[in-house]
């Protein structure tokens, strides 16, 4: 199998704090995961590519020193919200990929929720 | 720039009914992939099938299969026996291979009714 988990399922927090997002790939070592956000009834929208040993890899309009993220194994990486504020309030999901032989998979955690007040 | 889009925001059938979802994309590659992921109210993604594009014989895995046409960049997902399980919001999505980075397409809403 493969198995990602996120940790906390949901945070609420107030604003100006900072929140920090687990994602662990349980059951395979991941060199690269992603991080995602999602606003209701809409798709999901790429943040950055966190690749383990190096900077991540931000996607246009993500604002680096916002988002900090850090890959610091095969197994985690984690999304940092630094000074957070209500319009920071999302659905944020973490996928790892899982290398095998003949073909890359994306497996996703379950999301976490954060709200800002 | 790849792109994935899904021309239909919901959809509505009974169970037991067959249902397709259509999902067309643009790229100038020729080797990449293409997925469908299911996202149920519970938000866990998950992955429904998956089609490598150099591959003509289209892919399914038990009720759900996918109709792949590369020269129309058309690749929808039909689902068979329909359940109330798969009532869910559906993502098309791209990759190129090698690249591991996905692009989703908007989705689709698909509800099982009893």
């Amino acid at each position: 199998g493969a198995v990602v988990s996120q940790h906390p399922s949901w945070v609420i927090c107030k604003s100006g704090t900072s929140v920090k997002i687990e994602c662990r790939s349980l059951d395979f070592q991941a060199t690269t995961m992603f991080w995602y956000r999602q606003f209701p009834k809409q798709s999901l929208m790429l943040m950055a590519t966190s690749n383990e040993g190096s900077k991540a890899t931000y996607e246009q309009g993500v604002e680096k020193d916002k988002f900090l993220i850090n890959h610091a194994s095969l197994t985690l990486s984690t999304l940092t919200v630094t000074s957070a504020h209500p319009e920071d309030s999302s659905f944020y999901i973490c996928s790892a990929t899982k290398r095998t032989v003949d073909r890359d998979t994306q497996y996703f955690g379950p999301g976490t929720r954060l709200t800002v007040l | 720039a790849q792109t994935v889009t899904q021309s239909q925001p919901e959809m509505s059938v009974q169970e037991a009914e067959t249902v397709t979802l259509s999902c067309t994309y643009d790229t100038s590659e020729s080797n990449y992939y293409l997925f469908w992921y299911k996202q149920p109210p519970s938000r866990q993604m998950i992955l429904v099938i998956r089609q490598e594009a150099y591959k003509q014989q289209n892919a399914t895995e038990n009720r759900f299969s996918v109709n792949f046409q590369k020269a129309a960049k058309s690749f929808s997902l039909k689902i068979s026996d329909s359940q109330l399980g798969d009532t869910a919001m559906y993502f098309c999505a791209f990759t190129l291979q090698g690249a591991q980075k996905l692009v989703f397409g908007q989705g689709t809403r698909l509800t099982i009714n009893p």
